[in-house]
């Protein structure tokens, strides 16, 4: 149990295009789930908390109007990196919480812009 | 603020060796303490946890045992496997703040056949 499914796994675009990424939690509701972004041989910067029904939360220094997210349901939140450019080539990656602490992670996906 | 500092890698091991990782935290409260599994181009997966002083957490040979004196989270493997080899991440949760996990920086363990 506890899975979380991101899609797509990889994806490439064109600077000035928007990309979306979904992250679904397959066999359980979660009423909180968390967007980060990781560089290469990088920890995890968290980027946002998005909760079901209500605005996301950012951290400080992440542009709200470039990193679009969306709960629209307990089991989907989106990710929408809007007129994507080189420097949001990451791979990025969501979690979603199950109980008060502890959180389920999906599999990331690798965003590169040309 | 809230912090996770571990080991710093990259830590090459033969088979079979022991592992130690080092974890220290500073947190206002009492945090849930983790450590997370990351193998090449995957997303993060739980290896085990820990919610309260002297809790041991285990899994898969794991284990790591909350020290409130030290403020220490280690984690260690008696005897590794090739299938071992990924980057390892210590982590802590406080209520209090959202329910956020902030990272340790990552330690890269690589073991040889």
């Amino acid at each position: 149990g506890a899975v979380v499914s991101q899609h797509p796994s990889w994806v490439i675009c064109k600077s000035g295009t928007s990309v979306k990424i979904e992250c679904r939690s397959l066999d359980f509701q979660a009423t909180t789930m968390f967007w980060y972004r990781q560089f290469p041989k990088q920890s995890l910067m968290l980027m946002a908390t998005s909760n079901e029904g209500s605005k996301a939360t950012y951290e400080q220094g992440v542009e709200k109007d470039k990193f679009l997210i969306n709960h629209a349901s307990l089991t989907l939140s989106t990710l929408t990196v809007t007129s994507a450019h080189p420097e949001d080539s990451s791979f990025y990656i969501c979690s979603a919480r199950l109980r008060t602490d502890t959180q389920y992670f999906g599999p990331g996906t690798r965003l590169t812009v040309l | 603020g809230d912090s996770v500092t571990q080991m710093e890698g990259p830590v090459t091991l033969s088979e079979e060796a022991f592992l130690t990782i080092n974890c220290t935290y500073t947190a206002t409260g009492y945090p849930s303490l983790f450590w997370y599994v990351q193998y090449p181009g995957e997303g993060l997966q739980l290896l085990l946890k820990a919610t309260k002083a002297d809790d041991k957490g285990s899994n898969k040979g794991f284990e790591a045992t909350y020290r409130k004196e030290t403020t220490s989270f280690h984690l260690e493997k008696g005897s590794v496997q090739v299938s071992d080899s990924a980057v390892y991440f210590c982590a802590l949760l406080l209520p209090s703040n959202d329910y956020k996990l902030s990272f340790g920086a990552g330690t890269t363990v690589t073991v040889r056949a």
